[in-house]
């Protein structure tokens, strides 16, 4: 059950497009599509932005898209927003009933 | 709405247990799987233990199997979770959630959270 792997900071200004990436290996993210997407501002809940890869739970904001290309799967926010700013981490099924999340991304927007 | 609320939390000595509850509401309870997932200060999230609608099957974290024992009390609209002998590294905020599909589909993503409980493990 390693963690998955996300790159700790991303940055962009508003109207630009960002992705973060959350790789993880072939028993886990490259085996189920089951990758979800969460989002963290500071003191609050995770809050479920991607389920299943790139499907988007219903209030979320079409800006929030989601792929998977082999062992790594990828959040990208386009038209970046001030209130896009907070953590995000990655999901994936891991096989024998078990769930492993990425180490979590900070999200500045500059 | 929709809503989950966590209780139980506090500070603890290393060695000793708590029992965590996380009450819902607004909700069929008995028709969704329910986890907890826990956040160690200034740390990311974790997965900690999944259980089924039913309560017929409870699968665990490496790192807590064989001390935490996760259960539900479908009558209650109630889950819980035991924690024995606990370590300085289990100190993190917990949080319950709520299985995004129905009976049987556990993991597709979680889509209600509790406001979290705060566990201090130390002596």
């Amino acid at each position: 059950q390693s963690a998955l792997t996300q790159p700790a900071s991303v940055s962009g200004s508003p109207g630009q497009s960002i992705t973060i990436s959350c790789t993880g290996t072939s028993s886990d993210v490259g085996k189920y599509n089951l990758v979800s997407w969460y989002q963290q501002n500071p003191g609050k809940a995770p809050k479920l932005v991607i389920y299943e890869v790139s499907k988007r739970p219903s209030g979320v904001s079409n800006r929030f898209s989601g792929s998977k290309s082999g062992n790594t799967a990828s959040l990208t926010i386009s038209g970046l927003q001030a209130e896009d700013e907070a953590d995000y981490y990655c999901c994936s099924y891991a096989g024998s009933d078990t769930l492993v999340f990425g180490g979590g991304t900070k999200l500045t927007v500059l | 709405q929709v809503q989950l609320v966590e209780s139980g939390g506090g500070v603890v000595q290393p060695g000793r247990s708590l029992r965590l509850s996380c009450v819902a509401s607004e909700f069929t309870f008995n028709n969704y799987g329910m986890h907890w997932v826990r956040q160690a200060p200034g740390k990311g999230l974790e997965w900690v233990a999944v259980i089924w609608h039913d309560g017929s099957d409870k699968y665990y974290a490496d790192s807590v199997k064989g001390r935490f024992s996760i259960s539900r009390d479908n009558s209650k609209n109630t889950l819980y979770l035991q924690m024995n002998s606990l370590r300085a590294e289990d100190t993190a905020v917990y949080y319950c959630a709520k299985c995004l599909s129905q009976r049987g589909s556990y993991y597709y993503g979680m889509d209600v959270w509790g406001q979290g409980t705060t566990v201090t493990v130390s002596s």
